[in-house]
């Protein structure tokens, strides 16, 4: 019972070089969510997908793309990594639109940009 | 900007005391109300919800909710060291559809 994986958990990557980060729910949710966490921040989102085939900007959007492959998959790219771009990076994912239940949090990815 | 506010803390509380940890929020239209524990190094795990007001009791955790007040608050009875972890407060945007976290307040109880 994986819930939501996240891959890859640690990366670091040189200015300009791109990635792509991975997420996979097998919870059969329609919403799924990426959010960075920064020190004395909390969690801001950066995108979110309602359901499959829509996207949505969040609050810091600048620098990322994201894709929803299919109901179980949401990726967030990064195209030319900047170092105020690292962070550590949790995907989640919640049962309808209405999120009434909370979220689940994948373990997450820490990403240094040096 | 929808704003959720906490005190970072850290709050130290003694082993076997209550820990009371504040929200407040700005939408007066967000219906839906969490709290999630963040061990250090680990993802935030949910603890607690809440979508009335008044108190919702689970086991040692207590949520309480004020909207008028626009204030929701955890209250954690016999705390423990294990217990020690920052406390992420969330609140729904008024169309339901995404979380807005505060910055969390660090709990640390002294054995």
């Amino acid at each position: 019972n994986a819930g939501v994986t996240q891959t890859p958990k640690f990366q670091v990557l040189k200015t300009g070089q791109s990635m792509t980060l991975q997420c996979a729910q097998d919870m059969n949710h329609n919403s799924m969510y990426w959010y960075r966490q920064d020190p004395g921040m909390g969690l801001r989102l950066i995108y979110y997908s309602a359901s499959e085939g829509t996207t949505d900007k969040g609050e810091v959007p600048n620098g990322y793309n994201v894709s929803r492959l299919n109901k179980r998959e949401f990726s967030l790219r990064l195209e030319s990594a900047a170092p105020s771009q690292t962070s550590v990076y949790f995907c989640a994912s919640s049962e309808g639109w209405q999120v009434a239940y909370g979220y689940t949090f994948g373990s997450g990815t820490r990403l240094t940009v040096v | 900007q929808k704003e959720v506010e906490q005190n970072s803390g850290p709050l130290s509380v003694p082993e076997g005391a209550i820990a009371s940890l504040n929200c407040t929020y700005s939408d007066r239209g967000s219906q839906s109300f969490f709290w999630y524990r963040q061990y250090s190094g680990k993802s935030p795990e949910l603890i607690m919800s809440i979508y009335s007001n008044g108190d919702k009791e689970d086991g040692r955790f207590t949520a309480q909710l004020n909207k008028a007040s626009q204030y929701v608050s955890l209250l954690i009875r016999d705390s423990q060291p294990s217990d020690s972890a920052t406390y992420l407060c969330a609140v729904n945007d008024d169309a339901g559809n995404m979380l807005t976290f505060g910055g969390g307040t660090r709990l640390m109880v002294k054995p």
